[in-house]
């Protein structure tokens, strides 16, 4: 059973435009949820994280919106340009479990100039 | 230069042959991670290990083998048993505590068995 919900599983965005990805999840046990970037053959690479104490995180163009009521959380991507175009995975974890992560099924993102 | 090196990048194989894929790590990180990353899928946890000789199964850790003898080093066996053994294989560490705490990955092996 999938425990981090992804969608959509692939978008397409014009240069400048706003890329928004969306993740929810069941456990409210998650207290970790950080976004991944991952170029076509490497590894991924953390890109922002939050935790349940704020609603909201902001890193230059990259923002989480958090929903704790809701569970879910997304990744807004403005001013997108085509080097953003990579598959973007979701996660959570909960410090109960030893760092576990529980990863979404990505989103391949394609931003057209 | 601190980081998590993955050893051979591509690994061809013959069904039937057990291959072992490299993990090391420089960062003094405690825990490391193993993951198989099959399109559409995501990726899932195939083993994990918080401590020098002590490993804990995964999701899918079914035809797979482990061993931490040392901190820097998290080697995996794809063994024969394994139905399904073509996938890009990523490997990760991270500090351990009582918080989460930010998992860093390699730069993956790609397995294709035939």
């Amino acid at each position: 059973q999938q425990q981090v919900k992804q969608s959509p599983q692939s978008l397409i965005v014009q240069k400048g435009g706003i890329s928004i990805i969306n993740c929810a999840y069941e456990n409210t046990a998650f207290d970790y949820f950080p976004w991944y970037q991952q170029f076509p053959g490497k590894g991924p690479a953390l890109l922002i994280a939050i935790r349940p104490d704020v609603s909201e995180k902001k890193e230059g163009r990259f923002t989480i919106s958090f929903n704790k009521s809701a569970k879910q959380f997304s990744l807004h991507i403005m001013d997108s340009q085509p080097g953003d175009s990579a598959t973007y995975f979701c996660a959570a974890s909960s410090s109960n479990t030893g760092n576990q992560f529980y990863f979404g099924t990505g989103t391949s993102l394609t931003v057209i100039p | 230069d601190g980081g998590i090196t993955q050893s051979p990048k591509y690994l061809f194989r013959k069904e039937g042959q057990n291959v072992t894929l490299s993990c090391e790590q420089n960062l003094n990180h405690d825990a490391m991670y193993w993951y198989r990353q099959d399109p559409g899928q995501g990726l899932r946890l195939i083993y994990y290990s918080q401590i020098v000789n002590d490993f804990q199964k995964g999701d899918i850790a079914e035809g797979y083998s482990v061993s931490r003898e040392k901190k820097e080093s998290f080697p995996l066996t794809v063994t024969s048993a394994q139905k399904n053994p073509t996938a890009f294989y990523l490997c990760a560490s991270s500090l351990r505590g009582l918080k989460n705490y930010e998992q860093y990955f390699g730069p993956g092996t790609r397995l294709t068995v035939t």
